[in-house]
This record gives C-alpha cells, structure tokens and sequence, in this order.
C-alpha cells in the first residue's frame, strides 16, 4: 500500500522567515495530495492541495510544489506568523482510491 | 449550514461502559471515514465507508465496530470501553470532489 513519510517532524522558525515541510511517498499512482492544518485542540482543516496534472500552486502565503519523478511534494509558507504555529499533515491518494494516506505530521513553532 | 457534526464532543467514562461516538454530515457525502488521533500526533484510519450498508475496517486494528444505515449517519460503537481507548475520535466525509473534511471529533477519557 501506499507510505508517505513527512520530515521534518518539528520545525522552528522566527517570524517573518519561510517554512518547508516535505514529503515522499511511495506509490506513483497516487494522484492527489492536500496539506492539513491543524491548531491545538481543533480538527484539521484543508489548507491547500494539488493534483498530479500540476507542479505548483500557490494560495497567498502558502504554496505546494510537486515532482512527480521524485515522488516527492513540498509545502512552503513563507512570511511566517505566530498564527502559523500549528501540526501541519500532508497526505495522498491514488486515482480513483477510496481514503488518504498521511504522512506523520509536523510541529511548526513560529517564534515572534 | 453544511458541516460535519459530532457527538458528545467531550466524555468521561468508566471501564467497561458502552458508548456510541455520533457522526452525522448533512451534504449527502457518500464517502465518511474515522480516524483515532492522540493530541497532535499521526491519523489513524479505523473505519471508513463508501455508502448506505458498506463500512471497511482501517489501518489500525480497533475494538470498535461502525454503521451506516443512513447515509447522513456514521455511528461508531466501542463495546467494553478500556483505558487504552482513551483518545481523540474524528469522523470525516468527502465532498463530490474528492476533498475530505473532517468534524470537531469527540475527546474519550476511560477511567
């Protein structure tokens, strides 16, 4: 079955300063893959996808790149604000599949 | 409005007891789906179904059982409730385009 490994598992950042997160998964089927915000004691929100078709898209602060090559996709925020602090999951899925894998998540503290 | 709804949101429990974890979506979603998450931590799939009548065991293995006799109506069941239930519960639902939400989820604490 399909494996999505997220790195880096904490991130620190100072305000103002750009964020990656990344991750890899493993089956070249997949076909879809959102970004989930999640804030202490609140239910994960969407906060951005991409399908395969596309490299890179881009929403404000925060875009998403994809190598489909690589199997690998990215989420970028850049200007970061304390009200980024949060666990950010990415996830895939295959064409025509019925649920989401999700990679392992990370922590991301945006010091002011 | 058009949300996913969750029930009890909080509860506290004692070991052995019986408890239904509600789920209700008012979209028509066909897809909806549970997760187990501890504060902050990975999504566990536990339960997922395509529609009326079909439910699918997850990733994880899970003591609890779903239904899906409605399809606005996603119950999950835990039989003998047990400390090592304690944990976040989040239902899920797809929209016709294949982008899942999630509802508030319910916080378990088995004493």
């Amino acid at each position: 079955g399909e494996n999505v490994e997220q790195h880096p598992s904490t991130l620190s950042v100072q305000e103002g300063d750009s964020a990656v997160i990344k991750c890899t998964y493993s089956d070249s089927a997949s076909n879809y893959f959102p970004w989930y915000k999640q804030e202490l004691g609140k239910r994960p929100q969407l906060i951005i996808d991409i399908r395969s078709n596309v490299g890179e898209k881009k929403d404000q602060r925060i875009a998403v790149t994809l190598n489909k090559t690589a199997k690998h996709f990215s989420l970028h925020i850049t200007e970061t604000q304390p009200e980024d602090s949060a666990v950010y999951f990415c996830a895939a899925r295959k064409a025509a599949g019925n649920k989401l894998t999700f990679g392992g998540g990370t922590r991301v503290l945006v010091k002011p | 409005e058009a949300d996913i709804y969750q029930t009890p949101r909080y509860l506290v429990i004692g070991t052995g007891k019986k408890i239904t974890l509600e789920c209700s979506q008012t979209m028509g979603h066909d897809k909806m789906y549970w997760y187990q998450q501890d504060p902050g931590m990975e999504l566990h799939l536990i339960h997922y179904s395509y529609g009326v009548n079909s439910t699918e065991k997850g990733d994880l293995s899970s003591e609890s059982t779903v239904s899906r006799i409605r399809t606005e109506h996603f119950p999950l069941t835990l039989e003998s409730a047990r400390p090592s239930h304690t944990s976040q519960y989040l239902c899920a639902s797809w929209t016709w385009g294949g982008e899942q939400f999630f509802g508030p989820g319910t916080r378990l604490t088995v004493l």
